[in-house]
């Protein structure tokens, strides 16, 4: 089946680490994107991609980095220079093409805790 | 970027139909207005979209008013099932790009 696979699930990290999430889909989508979800709130936009090899900042880009060397993978990297990491991270993707519509396929998330 | 508007709740009895509105002002002409839901601890989904004219799925309807300025998501028959959190956000279908979630409206359905 297609989808968006999102790993790991839950993931715990001290302070002043680094870490990385991972982001798949077999959908064939030009276009993913990472959003970030706090306790109570919508879904802020970190970052997204609408082709291999290129991507752009959203609204909270600070302390993450990202990379999209491939067309099915856009895993993003949680940064010692975040400062309140703990949230729900969300991984999309959709039809870039102009003139679709880009519906948005979601993985589950991956909840990151910092102790 | 076009932002949507949208009640922070609303209440629901089961097997009522619900209304959920969603004001896009700033809308432009090559905007699509897609409608997701999203369940605790789980990745939204989708629900519906539309550009111009009325649309309907298994799920629910979309309509849209005549100058394209608000749209409201109708559920014909409310179950407990659809409590969640609904976002309604605007597409560009020309440069896609950014797509920017506001708040949402929380539905609460009472059996």
């Amino acid at each position: 089946d297609g989808g968006i696979t999102q790993s790991p699930k839950y993931l715990f990290r001290k302070e002043g680490q680094n870490v990385t999430l991972s982001c798949e889909q077999n959908l064939n989508h030009d276009a993913m994107y990472w959003y970030r979800q706090d306790p109570g709130q919508g879904l802020r936009l970190i970052y997204y991609s609408q082709i291999v090899n290129d991507f752009q900042k959203g609204d909270i880009a600070e302390g993450y980095s990202v990379s999209r060397e491939k067309k099915e993978s856009f895993p993003l990297t949680v940064t010692s220079a975040q400062k309140n990491p703990t949230a729900f991270y969300l991984c999309a993707s959709s039809t870039g093409v102009a003139g679709l519509s880009g519906v948005l396929t979601f993985g589950a998330g991956s909840r990151l805790t910092v102790l | 970027d076009a932002k949507t508007t949208q009640p922070n709740s609303m209440e629901s009895n089961e097997e009522e139909p619900v209304h959920l509105p969603c004001n896009h002002s700033t809308i432009s002409g090559t905007d699509y207005i897609h409608w997701y839901r999203q369940l605790p601890s789980q990745g939204p989904e989708y629900v519906i979209h539309g550009l111009t004219s009325n649309v309907n799925n298994r799920m629910a309807s979309l309509a849209i008013a005549e100058d394209r300025k608000s749209s409201t998501l109708i559920l014909h028959r409310a179950t407990l099932r659809d409590a969640a959190v609904y976002y309604c956000i605007l597409r560009d279908q020309v440069q896609g790009g950014k797509l920017i979630f506001g708040q949402g409206t929380e539905l609460s359905v009472k059996p």
